[in-house]
């Protein structure tokens, strides 16, 4: 059974703090990882995508990868409370895309 | 570019009752899937399509669920008799083509069943 395990949260943070999400996964062939950010009654969007070890930097989002520990974080700094959402981390592996349950992320003004 | 496209928005049906949704998805976009959200959890593949061809369909409930594309472009999932649990947002997925890795979804069907 290939998982993708997320913290459920709630996660709160206060604005301008850093929140830290993380997801561990199962399948070790895994080549793709991505974080989707779901509002509430939306569909979900992408938001960054990692596909080798270490860090990727988009504005105040970091995602980061250790394939070794099979570990994929995302870090969003300055957090604002238009992040308050759902995060979903997303693993991809051979046209199989995988999501984990997701963690609601609160930044309280 | 137009958005991946689902109707209805929302649908309350009663158990044992049939119902159908349907996607649109990019123009162009060769890849489709349906994924089931339950609330609190995470979207669940259903099936997957390339063109009117089934790629995956292991985590279908078939002896319920059926889907199609015949065309290659619009896609028609249906349950029928409907359960309980069947209370879900059913999300379309469209990719350019098979081994693309980012998901353009749709807005999503809110089914209660009652």
């Amino acid at each position: 059974q290939k998982e993708v395990e997320q913290n459920s949260g709630p996660l709160s943070v206060p604005e301008g703090a850093i929140a830290s999400l993380n997801c561990t996964y199962s399948d070790r062939g895994s080549q793709s990882f991505f974080w989707y950010r779901q509002y509430s009654g939306k569909s979900p969007e992408l938001i960054m995508s990692i596909y080798s070890n270490g860090d990727k930097e988009d504005g105040r989002f970091t995602a980061q990868l250790n394939k070794a520990s099979q570990y994929v974080s995302l870090l969003i700094r300055d957090s604002q409370p238009s992040d308050s959402a759902t995060y979903l981390c997303a693993v991809y592996n051979n046209n199989d895309m995988r999501f984990g349950a997701g963690t609601r992320l609160t930044v309280k003004p | 570019e137009a958005g991946v496209a689902q109707s209805p928005r929302y649908k309350i049906i009663e158990k044992r009752q049939s119902v159908a949704f349907w996607c649109n998805p990019i123009s162009g976009h060769a890849t489709l899937y349906w994924y089931q959200q339950i609330l609190g959890q995470g979207p669940k593949l259903l099936i997957q399509f390339q063109n009117n061809g089934v790629v995956d369909d292991s985590q279908l409930p078939k002896d319920r669920f059926s889907a199609e594309r015949l065309k290659g472009v619009d896609s028609t999932l249906k349950i029928q008799p409907a359960k309980l649990e069947d209370s879900a947002v059913y999300l379309c997925a469209s990719y350019r083509s098979m081994g693309s890795t980012e998901a353009f979804f749709g807005q999503g069907t809110r089914l209660t069943v009652v």
